[in-house]
């Protein structure tokens, strides 16, 4: 059964700072896809960034990038000049493909608080 | 607007009522799933309907009743819910050949809360 894990409960970064959210996954298959989640205060669950296993590079989103390694199962997400707008609650989901559904996996989450 | 929507947004009830969550997509997709969020736990799929037709059910309890009369629309009957059943519910869709592969979309959630 895959498994993902989220090691950091709460972080803070200060406004205009970069941080760097970690999540480790454990699975046994080659093709998945992976997701970082936004989950602000008013509980939208809204979808940040996604990378397809298949390829080596990493995904980025404006001022949002993964670093995807394969090999130790990591996918970490780095914010990069932080606002306000970015204090959430964020969740690491991996997914197999099954035909036309998959099933999300999420980690237990990292709330992130933004300082002014 | 994320293209979907719950109803209602929040929710009290006894464990004796019967109510209905309602969930629908603007975004032209064709599965779409129920997500129970519970406090210091991580989300849980419930139900997955694909084409209207469930797919998946993650041994949810029968008090759990999932509808979906077609590919917009998924409802979540409730009925003689325990407390431990307060949650924040969550629907999403997706739709893989729209070239976003499975990304499920989600609403706004519905919190309830059983007394």
């Amino acid at each position: 059964a895959q498994t993902v894990t989220q090691s950091q409960p709460e972080m803070s970064v200060q406004e205009a700072e970069t941080v760097t959210l970690s999540c480790t996954y454990d699975t046994s298959e080659s093709n998945y896809y992976l997701f970082w989640y936004k989950q602000p205060p008013s509980r939208q669950m809204i979808l940040v960034i996604r990378q397809e296993a298949y390829k080596q590079q990493n995904a980025t989103e404006n001022r949002f990038s993964v670093n995807f390694q394969k090999a130790a199962k990591s996918f970490s997400l780095k914010i990069s000049d932080s606002q306000l707008g970015d204090t959430a609650m964020y969740f690491c989901a991996f997914m197999k493909p099954a035909g036309n559904t998959g099933k999300l996996i999420f980690g237990q989450g990292t709330t992130l608080q933004v300082k002014p | 607007e994320t293209g979907v929507t719950q109803t209602p947004r929040h929710l009290v009830m006894g464990m004796t009522n019967k109510k209905s969550l309602k969930c629908e997509q603007h975004l032209g997709h064709n599965a779409m799933y129920w997500y129970k969020q519970s406090a210091k736990k991580p989300l849980e799929l419930m139900f997955v309907y694909n084409f209207k037709e469930q797919t998946e059910n993650n041994s949810v309890p029968s008090r759990f009743s999932p509808e979906c009369p077609n590919s917009s629309h998924l409802f979540l009957h409730l009925h003689t819910l325990q407390p431990e059943d307060s949650a924040l519910y969550l629907c999403a869709s997706s739709h893989p050949e729209g070239g976003t592969g499975e990304t499920q979309y989600f609403g706004p959630g519905t919190r309830l809360l059983v007394l």
